[in-house]
């Protein structure tokens, strides 16, 4: 059955980076988009990004640019989202989505990772 | 940079007929898609496209859209349809994707 599998929660501290995984499986990997989409606590859903894995092109929220990567390794069908120089208001849940590639709905969704910004 | 306004909340009496609105510029000429979430759970695809149901959706879930709104509607709603909705669009003219607030649904 088509899966996206998380990497676990994370804490870190003001000014470092956090790298998420997401690993798909149960389909093909470079036929569908990813998106990256966040939940602060008690808030509504917020969008990053999106990934296309077969060619490694990206679309950044303008909001999350220059902080923001989103990679690919179609070796392992998995993709990542780095967020640098975290701050407190970064703690959310991210979750990685998989999209259609001709009207980016989110058809499949990780189950999400905590990432806690705390000093 | 394009919004989407949503309710902060909807109630509907059980087996009644559920109602959530998403407003935005000429909407219906863009694709909306609509998003269940419960709490401590990740978002699940109720609607895509505007009205079509992905396959495990219950019939009860419709949508509709024209003009600057798109509709959501839960038909004869049960006590487990209590959760957040979410819609969303793609903006072209950004490239970037558009969640609304979302709208907490009571079953009363």
């Amino acid at each position: 059955q088509v899966q996206l599998v998380q990497s676990g929660a994370e804490v870190k501290k003001p000014g470092a980076s956090v790298k998420v995984s997401c690993k798909a499986s149960g389909y093909t990997f470079t036929s569908y988009y990813m998106h990256w989409v966040r939940q602060a606590p008690g808030q509504g859903l917020e969008w990053m990004g999106i990934i296309n894995p077969s060619g490694g092109s990206t679309s950044y929220a303008q909001k999350f640019q220059g902080r923001v990567t989103m990679t690919r390794d179609t070796s392992t069908s998995t993709v990542y989202m780095e967020l640098s120089s975290l701050r407190s208001e970064d703690t959310a849940v991210y979750y990685c989505a998989r999209a259609d590639i001709n009207y980016y709905y989110m058809d499949v969704w990780g189950k999400g990772t905590t990432v806690t910004v705390s000093s | 940079s394009y919004e989407l306004t949503q309710p902060l909340s909807v109630s509907v009496a059980l087996g009644q007929t559920a109602r959530i609105t998403c407003g935005g510029n000429n909407i219906g000429s863009k694709n909306v898609h609509w998003y269940q979430q419960k709490p401590g759970q990740a978002p699940v695809l109720v609607i895509y496209r505007d009205s079509n149901r992905p396959s495990g959706i219950p019939e009860r879930f419709s949508g509709s859209n024209s003009g600057n709104t798109a509709t959501l509607t839960i038909s004869r709603a049960q006590a487990g349809d209590e959760a957040d909705y979410y819609c969303q669009v793609w903006d072209s003219s950004t490239v970037y994707v558009v969640f609304g607030g979302g709208t907490k649904l009571t079953v009363l």
